[in-house]
């Protein structure tokens, strides 16, 4: 079945300490891929999003992330994280033009 | 604010009974779009709007979940007859129509349905 796969459910990191977050789809031909994050208690936002050209994007608050055709992966990152980025990340697929496909989420917690 | 608003944030419900969300989009955004959330999962695509124009309806949108948008600006979802397995968070999304920013869907807060 076509799908998002989020490599981990769950990460524990403390500040300063570089991110990685990984993110594989099984969808073939051309797609349209984003990281949506969700901040406790706030609606999802859209972190960025890849469309075409420079397969390395920057999005808000130094996030940023690759997109490896040749690995179906679209991998977020960030240098070094602050107690504010505690949140849940979630990777997503455009099929078509309109349906966005998520993957199930990476919970990420980030101490003091 | 000119984000997705959805009225309520929280029902409760007892299992049988009819519920009724409403999603109002961005102004300009002409697509609105209906996932459901439930835990430990990501949002799935129930449902998109272009203009009043229902386009999509997905395998998980039963006979009993019905949407609207009668005249191209808010939605309504409607589930009849409600199942303890409908408890989900409902979100709604709007983009734009044409060209990239058509790509681009902002999510309002979302709806908590909790069946008794």
């Amino acid at each position: 079945a076509q799908s998002v796969s989020q490599h981990n459910h769950h990460v524990i990191l403390s500040e300063a300490a570089s991110l990685e977050l990984g993110c594989n789809y099984s969808y073939g031909g051309t797609v349209n891929l984003f990281w949506y994050v969700q901040y406790p208690g706030q609606h999802l936002q859209l972190l960025l999003k890849y469309f075409s050209g420079d397969p390395l994007v920057k999005g808000i608050k130094g996030f940023e992330a690759e997109f490896i055709k040749s690995k179906f992966s679209f991998n977020l990152r960030k240098p070094s994280v602050q107690w504010s980025d505690t949140a849940e990340y979630f990777c997503a697929v455009l099929r078509g033009d309109y349906k966005l496909s998520f993957g199930a989420g990476t919970t990420v917690t980030v101490r003091a | 604010d000119t984000g997705v608003s959805q009225d309520p944030r929280h029902k409760i419900t007892k299992r049988g009974q009819n519920v009724t969300f409403r999603c109002d989009p961005i102004s300009e955004h002409n697509r609105l779009y209906w996932y459901r959330q439930t835990l430990g999962q990501g949002p799935e695509f129930l449902t998109y709007f272009q203009n009043e124009a229902q386009l999509e309806k997905s395998r998980l949108l039963s006979d009993r979940f019905s949407a609207e948008r009668p005249k191209g600006s808010f939605s309504t979802l409607e589930i009849q007859r409600t199942e303890q397995g409908d408890s989900a968070m409902y979100l709604c999304a709007s983009s734009g129509a044409t060209g990239s920013i058509s790509y681009e869907q902002y999510f309002g807060p979302g709806t908590r349905l909790t069946v008794t």
